[in-house]
């Protein structure tokens, strides 16, 4: 059974950092792409980051240059590093698993990202 | 920057007909955005609906549609049933390993 589990969020101060985790089962990350999406409070979902299943990695505007991702293959886990943080990167954080027609068949149950001071 | 619309809100009746849309602000949807759709009741995670503009996903009853109609992507939701209320969403591959997703419709079924 395929499962995608966060973990990592938390409070933050603004300009923190924190690392977001995204732990799979019953599938192989790495043979898969991979993408985080987010949503604000009372908000619609937005797309953020994705790793590919070459590794690389491509990013919103609204993130580029402040938010990372990657994976370790042996933990089989996916990561989201954000740095730079701001009151508008307040959201419900989501990874999910993608598919060769571009589109996203798994998520996990989000994990909640709060900035505040 | 290459917005993705959606209609804030629609309305329907139970057992009634209703087509949302996904558009963009500048040029026409096509299957080359791979379209597909998502919906989310408040507090629940994101189910996918349809992809690959008109692939329904696993378990989606066929009450469910996905098509293209004029320049946007339109999924069209037939026999309409009190638990269809909720948040449905678009997202377009924009190409370049980037997705925008839609601002999402809330529909409501009364």
């Amino acid at each position: 059974e395929v499962q995608l589990v966060e973990s990592g969020g938390g409070l933050v101060q603004p300009g923190g950092s924190l690392r977001l985790s995204c732990s799979a089962s019953g599938f192989i990350v790495s043979n898969f792409y991979m993408t985080w999406v987010r949503q604000a409070p009372g908000k619609g979902l937005e797309w953020v980051s994705v790793i590919h299943s070459s590794g690389d990695t491509d990013y919103a505007d609204s993130v580029k240059g402040r938010f990372s991702v990657s994976r370790d293959t042996f933990k089989n886990t996916l990561y989201l590093q954000i740095t730079s943080l701001r009151a508008e990167d307040t959201a419900l954080y989501y990874c999910g698993r993608g598919r060769p027609t571009f589109h996203f068949d798994y998520w996990g149950q989000g994990i909640l990202v709060t900035v505040s001071s | 920057q290459t917005v993705v619309t959606q209609e804030p809100s629609f309305s329907v009746s139970p057992g009634g007909t209703v087509t949302l849309t996904c558009g963009l602000t500048s040029g026409s949807v096509s299957t080359n955005y791979y379209p597909s759709w998502y919906r989310q009741t408040p507090g629940q995670t994101p189910r996918t609906l349809i992809y690959n503009t008109d692939t329904r996903s696993s378990g989606v009853p066929d009450r469910f549609s996905g098509s293209i109609l004029g320049n946007k992507a339109a999924l069209t939701i037939t026999g309409a049933q009190a638990d269809d209320e909720c948040d449905y969403y678009c997202v377009l591959y924009m190409g370049s390993g980037v997705w925008v997703f839609g601002g999402g419709t809330k529909l409501t079924v009364l």
